[in-house]
């Protein structure tokens, strides 16, 4: 079956360190988001990728950098730069055959940094 | 500044009633389009519904409705005979192009909680 998998579903790091949160998918989607949630913010657009090596900042871009060497991949690096990173990630992708098509998410990863 | 806005931050409703979640967005974009999503609590983003701006009928998946005023940016859900499963946050969004990018904007979401 097709889907998005992002792992780890938890993450646990210590303030300083930089650390990566893995996003594949194999529904050869073009499209790819990073998304973060925090209580009573609704999701809020880190980064997002509409083909291979190319991606454009979200509304919250600062202390996070990605990369897109591949298709079906897209990591987020949260860095030390990143002053509150504790929250809840979500990935997402989308083919871009159609404007309508839903975004496809994948189940998330919760990052606690302390 | 393209922006969605759900005023309900939280709900109640009655297994088996009616209820209603109300979405206002913001956009100076023509072409766009709008969604539904629910998240229960395994936090999974489910699509409920979605919208196309330049349709006016409205859109209809079984208990789950819309009513979209495109003058009023107003983009509500309805949700008849609910259920315990329909517990969950609800998010509005739309769905705009820039750029020839394309990127989804989410209001803050209604937490629905539908009561036995």
């Amino acid at each position: 079956d097709g889907g998005i998998t992002q792992s780890p579903k938890y993450l646990f790091r210590k303030e300083g360190q930089n650390v990566t949160l893995s996003c594949e998918q194999n529904l050869n989607h073009d499209a790819m988001y990073w998304y973060r949630q925090d209580p009573g913010q609704g999701l809020r657009l880190i980064y997002y990728s509409q083909i291979v090596n190319d991606f454009q900042k979200g509304d919250i871009a600062e202390g996070y950098s990605v990369s897109r060497e591949k298709k079906e991949s897209f990591p987020l690096t949260v860095t030390s730069a990143q002053k509150n990173p504790t929250a809840f990630y979500l990935c997402a992708s989308t083919t871009r055959d159609t404007y309508n098509s839903p975004l496809h998410f994948g189940n998330g990863t919760r990052l606690t940094v302390t | 500044a393209q922006t969605v806005t759900q005023s309900q931050p939280e709900m109640s409703v009655q297994e088996a009633e009616t209820v209603t979640l109300s979405c206002t967005y913001d956009t100076s974009e023509n072409n766009y389009y709008l969604f539904w999503y629910k998240q229960p609590p395994s936090r999974q983003m489910i699509l409920v519904i979605r919208q196309e701006a330049y349709k006016q009928q409205n859109a209809t998946e079984n208990r789950f409705s819309v009513n979209f005023q495109k003058a009023a940016k107003s983009f509500s859900l309805k949700i008849s005979d609910s259920q315990l499963g329909d517990t969950a946050m609800y998010f509005c969004a739309f769905m705009i192009r820039q750029g020839g990018s394309e990127k989804l904007v989410f209001g803050k979401g209604t937490k629905l909680t539908v009561n036995p």
